[in-house]
């Protein structure tokens, strides 16, 4: 089974530039998630889809940052205009999102590392 | 929202030894509990996970224990090993829809060969 893909694995862009993260979730995972994992932090939710709905964006810095899912499958994250302080590792990660479950098992991608000048 | 907190921060053991890692939470909703070990380089890898039913759980090396009534749970690892050298984050989950993780803010550990 294919793990979670995430491109590109690095990006440099200077501040007030825009870039774009992509991810293919495991297939057939229902749930997809963004993290922003600043160095030397745990990684921090940005948004959660179920399928090509949002689940919750409440973290997501809504003047700067966009997501969507738009066929339920890949996902894109934007960053526009980037900010110094945006600099971080991106994690997409899924899980299968099954009703009834008490929990799933969120798998990760190996992220992608912004670094802002 | 939840507030997971992990100590310590970095952790140094001599290879053969054992190494605890512990994290407080605040929601005492939470009833899901992984561990995950991030390498450098690439995204975080469950490792073991415990539920708010069981106290213990244990696979091989690795095993946590979960307080609930102190919302504290714990790694522990036995027989260290080189490769074991990583940081480890553990991460609390209330139940319902959204099961979304709140991790702790990580601990280094570094196996001493």
């Amino acid at each position: 089974e294919a793990g979670v893909a995430q491109s590109p694995r690095y990006k440099i862009i200077e501040k007030r530039q825009s870039v774009a993260f992509w991810c293919n979730p495991i297939s057939g995972h229902a749930t997809l998630y963004w993290y922003q994992q600043i160095l030397g932090q745990g990684p921090k939710l940005l948004i959660q889809f179920q399928n090509n709905g949002v689940v919750d964006d409440s973290q997501l810095p809504k003047d700067r940052f966009s997501a969507e899912r738009l066929k339920g499958v890949d996902s894109t994250l934007k960053i526009q205009p980037a900010k110094l302080e945006d600099s971080a590792v991106y994690l997409c990660a899924s899980s299968r999102g099954t009703s009834g479950v008490s929990y799933n098992e969120q798998f990760f991608g190996p992220g992608t590392r912004l670094t802002v000048l | 929202g939840e507030n997971v907190e992990q100590h310590p921060s970095t952790l140094s053991v001599q290879e053969g030894d054992s190494a605890v890692i512990k994290c407080t939470y605040s929601d005492s909703a939470s009833n899901y509990f992984p561990w995950y070990k991030q390498e450098l380089g690439k995204g975080p890898q469950l490792i073991i996970d415990i539920r708010s039913n069981v106290g213990e759980k244990k696979d091989q090396r690795i095993a946590v224990t979960l307080n609930k009534t102190a919302k504290h749970f714990s790694l522990h690892i036995t027989e260290t090993q080189p490769e074991d050298s990583a940081v480890y984050f553990c991460a609390a989950s209330p139940s319902g829809s959204a099961r979304q993780l709140t991790f702790g803010s990580g601990t280094q550990l570094t196996v001493l060969p």
